[in-house]
């Protein structure tokens, strides 16, 4: 199976602030990577997939880019409704692994 | 308005059986790949099933295989979940997910449903 890693795994930031969270995959999976959102108490939610493309109605201050085995999303300015936890996904092949996750918390 | 409703979680000893139901409206649901994804409280998630359009293909994930079935009725635009043999370490929000787009095998999972809990326990 492809292992999935993230970092930081958490991180403190101030509203406005640029954000980079980073994943990894254990082998190439082109592009096939997803990423996603999750409050607490809430389902997660659709942010990027195949890498870059922005879900509608996901606000354009995040962004999504890498190939291969890294990948990157960032958010431009950090929004007080950002502050969540992050999930990269590959769909490359089955089965598919999620990374552990990005926690961000305000500063 | 998609929407997407779990059913079936409970309390149940190991060894036990559950079959979660996960029942959909607001698309046509035979377009789409459909799948399961858990997460055990305060913990990361982890994909469990998907299956395709037909229900001609299933996959699973290494630590549910052998153990759990996916199924599908698109008549009923419900997609279930079969857990046999369960194990504490099951226990779990167990979320119903759509893939994003039609006739895509890609199990891109959005939206979510809002989750039902599994617990095991003696």
């Amino acid at each position: 199976a492809i292992q999935m890693t993230q970092s930081p795994s958490s991180l403190s930031a101030s509203v406005g602030d640029r954000v980079t969270i980073t994943c990894r995959a254990s082998q190439d999976i082109r592009n096939d990577l997803i990423w996603y959102q999750q409050k607490p108490g809430k389902a997660p939610n659709l942010l990027i997939y195949a890498a870059s493309s922005l879900q509608s109605g996901v606000p354009a201050r995040f962004s999504g880019s890498g190939s291969g085995t890294d990948f990157t999303l960032t958010i431009s300015s950090l929004q007080p409704e950002d502050f969540a936890t992050y999930y990269c996904l590959q769909d490359y092949n089955y089965p598919l692994t999620f990374g552990p996750g990005t926690k961000v918390d305000i500063k | 308005e998609v929407q997407l409703l779990e059913s079936g979680g409970g309390l149940v000893q190991p060894g036990g059986s559950l079959r979660l139901s996960c029942v959909v409206s607001g698309f046509t649901f035979s377009n789409y790949v459909m799948s399961w994804v858990r997460q055990a409280p305060g913990k990361g998630l982890e994909w469990v099933s998907t299956i395709s359009t037909r229900g001609d293909n299933t996959y699973y994930a290494d630590s549910v295989k052998g153990r759990f079935t996916i199924s599908r009725d698109n008549s009923k635009n419900a997609f279930y979940l079969q857990i046999n043999g369960l194990r504490a370490e099951d226990t779990a929000f167990y979320y119903c997910a759509k893939g994003l787009l039609a006739y895509s095998t890609n199990a891109w999972f959005d939206p979510w449903g809002q989750g039902t809990l599994v617990t095991v326990s003696s």
